[in-house]
């Protein structure tokens, strides 16, 4: 159980377009989800806690307007890179907290961003 | 302040050896979680174990195991005879909740553990 999905897990775009990235919890509910970045060779770094119903909470220094992020139901949340720059790309990776068992992230396969 | 420090970047051992990756934490909360993750060079993050505060028994699951030893505030991870399977970055994290007011996690800077055959 707890498994988390990522769709794609890789894409290619060009300078200026959108991307959007799907994060499922497939089997069980998510009440809250969480979006990372990472660079290569270095750690996760939280972008913003989604909490489903509800406006995401974005962390310092991650601009609200390039990356949205929805959580509309207790499985699915969304996030979208807007405009999309090569310094964008960059491997997104989200994790779920399951309702119930709260202290516990489950993560997605992440989604390699590459922007040229 | 950083509130997970792996202080080892990388170690590479040879097939069977034993290893063991630090993990020292910092908060004021007297209840918080302790994770360990697994990260393979296909890059999703594996779970390894969850720990809370109150809970200072020492794990084993396997060829691994944990120590966590509050007084030091370190959480401690050993993989016994090591395989090349193992070679990944490993991930300590903590949850404080009633510090940051949610589950969020912070992670330390990650080991990369190399297995030579």
């Amino acid at each position: 159980g707890a498994v988390v999905s990522q769709h794609p897990s890789r894409v290619i775009c060009k300078s200026g377009t959108s991307v959007k990235i799907e994060c499922r919890s497939l089997d069980f509910q998510a009440t809250t989800m969480f979006w990372y970045r990472q660079f290569p060779k270095q750690s996760l770094m939280l972008m913003a806690t989604s909490n489903e119903g509800s406006k995401a909470t974005y962390e310092q220094g991650v601009e609200k307007d390039k990356f949205l992020i929805n959580h509309a139901s207790l499985t699915l949340s969304t996030l979208t890179v807007t405009s999309a720059h090569p310094e964008d790309s960059s491997f997104y990776i989200c994790s779920a907290r399951r309702t119930g068992f709260s202290d516990t992230q489950y993560f997605g396969p992440g989604t390699r961003l590459t922007v040229l | 302040a950083q509130k997970v420090t792996q202080a080892q970047t990388e170690i590479s051992v040879v097939e069977k050896e034993d290893v063991t990756l630090d993990c020292v934490y910092e908060t004021r909360d007297t209840t918080y979680y302790l994770f360990w993750y697994k990260q393979p060079p296909s890059g999703e993050l594996v779970f390894l174990i969850r720990r809370n505060s109150f809970d200072e028994q020492n794990e084993i699951s396997g060829r691994y195991s944990w120590n966590f030893q509050k007084s030091t505030s370190s959480f401690n991870f050993t993989i016994t005879a090591s395989q090349v399977v193992d070679s990944a970055v490993y991930f300590c994290a903590l949850s404080d909740p009633w510090t940051t007011n949610d589950y969020k996690l912070s992670f330390g800077a990650g080991t990369t553990v190399t297995v030579r055959a």
